[in-house]
C-alpha cells in the first residue's frame, strides 16, 4: 500500500501567477506516477504518466517532474488562468498489472480572475 | 470513441436496501476499478477486475461486491446500505499490461437516506 501525501490541500492564486504543488510517496516499489486534473462536475482527466527518475513532462502551461529516489513529484502551472481551477490528484502505482493506483487527497486550486 | 460510461448518474436509496451500479469501460480497456469518493477526500480504492476476476481489493467490507462480464463491463453491488455509503462512485478503466493511467467515468452519486 502506497501512502500518498499532497500539499498544499488548497491554494488560491491570482490570474497570471505561477504556482506549484507537491506529491510525496514511498520511494520503494515504485512503477509509475499519474497526475490527474479533476474539474467540478467532470471526470478526472489524465494529465501525465511518469515512470523514470528525472522525468519531466509538459502540456501547455503545466509541467511535472519526478524524483523516484526521494519519492516526490512536483506539478507546476505557469501563468495560472481561471480555467486551471480544479483539484489536482497524484496517483503512484506499484509494478505489475495487479497493483492498484492509490490516490492522494489532491490539491484544490482556485485561480482568481 | 466513447469513454467510460456509468449508470445511473444519481441514485437515492434507503438504509438497508441494495444497489447496483454499472460501468462500461473505454474501448480497448480490459481492466476496471471502482473508487468511492466521500466529501473532502481523494478517491478510495474499492476493487479491481480483470479477466472477470477480482484481482485486488481495498479496505471495504464484504457488503461491497462486484462483477466483470466478458465484454469487460462491470457492476458494483452494495448490500445493506448505510448512511455512510453516500458518496460519488467512480469507475475507471485501463489496459492491464501498461503503465497508462486510468480513464474515468463521470461517476454515480449515491445518496442513502
Amino acid at each position: 500500500i502506497l501512502n500518498v501525501e499532497q500539499s498544499p490541500q488548497s491554494l488560491h492564486v491570482q490570474e497570471g501567477d505561477s504556482t506549484n504543488f507537491t506529491c510525496s510517496f514511498p520511494s520503494s516499489n515504485f512503477y509509475a506516477l499519474h497526475w490527474y486534473r479533476w474539474e467540478t462536475a467532470k471526470s478526472p482527466e489524465a494529465l501525465f504518466v511518469m515512470t523514470l527518475n528525472g522525468d519531466e513532462k509538459k502540456k501547455g502551461r503545466i509541467s511535472a517532474t519526478l524524483n523516484t529516489k526521494e519519492g516526490y513529484s512536483y506539478l507546476y502551472i505557469k501563468g495560472s488562468q481561471p480555467e486551471d481551477s480544479a483539484t489536482y490528484l497524484c496517483a503512484p502505482r506499484g509494478p505489475g498489472g495487479y497493483q492498484k493506483v492509490t490516490f492522494g487527497t489532491g490539491t484544490k486550486l482556485q485561480v482568481i480572475p | 470513441d466513447a469513454g467510460v460510461t456509468q449508470s445511473p448518474t444519481h441514485l437515492i436509496k434507503t438504509r438497508g436496501q441494495q444497489v447496483t451500479l454499472r460501468c462500461s469501460p473505454k474501448s480497448g480497456h480490459d481492466t476496471v476499478s471502482w473508487y468511492q469518493q466521500a466529501l473532502g477526500q481523494g478517491p478510495q480504492f474499492i476493487f479491481q477486475y480483470y479477466e472477470e476476476e477480482e484481482r485486488q481489493r481495498g479496505n471495504f467490507p464484504d457488503r461491497f461486491s462486484g462483477h466483470q462480464f466478458p465484454n469487460y463491463s462491470s457492476e458494483l453491488n452494495v448490500n445493506a446500505l448505510l448512511l455512510g455509503d453516500s458518496a460519488l462512485y467512480l469507475c475507471a478503466s485501463r489496459r492491464w499490461s501498461t503503465a497508462d493511467g486510468y480513464t474515468f467515468g463521470s461517476g454515480t452519486r449515491l445518496t442513502v437516506v
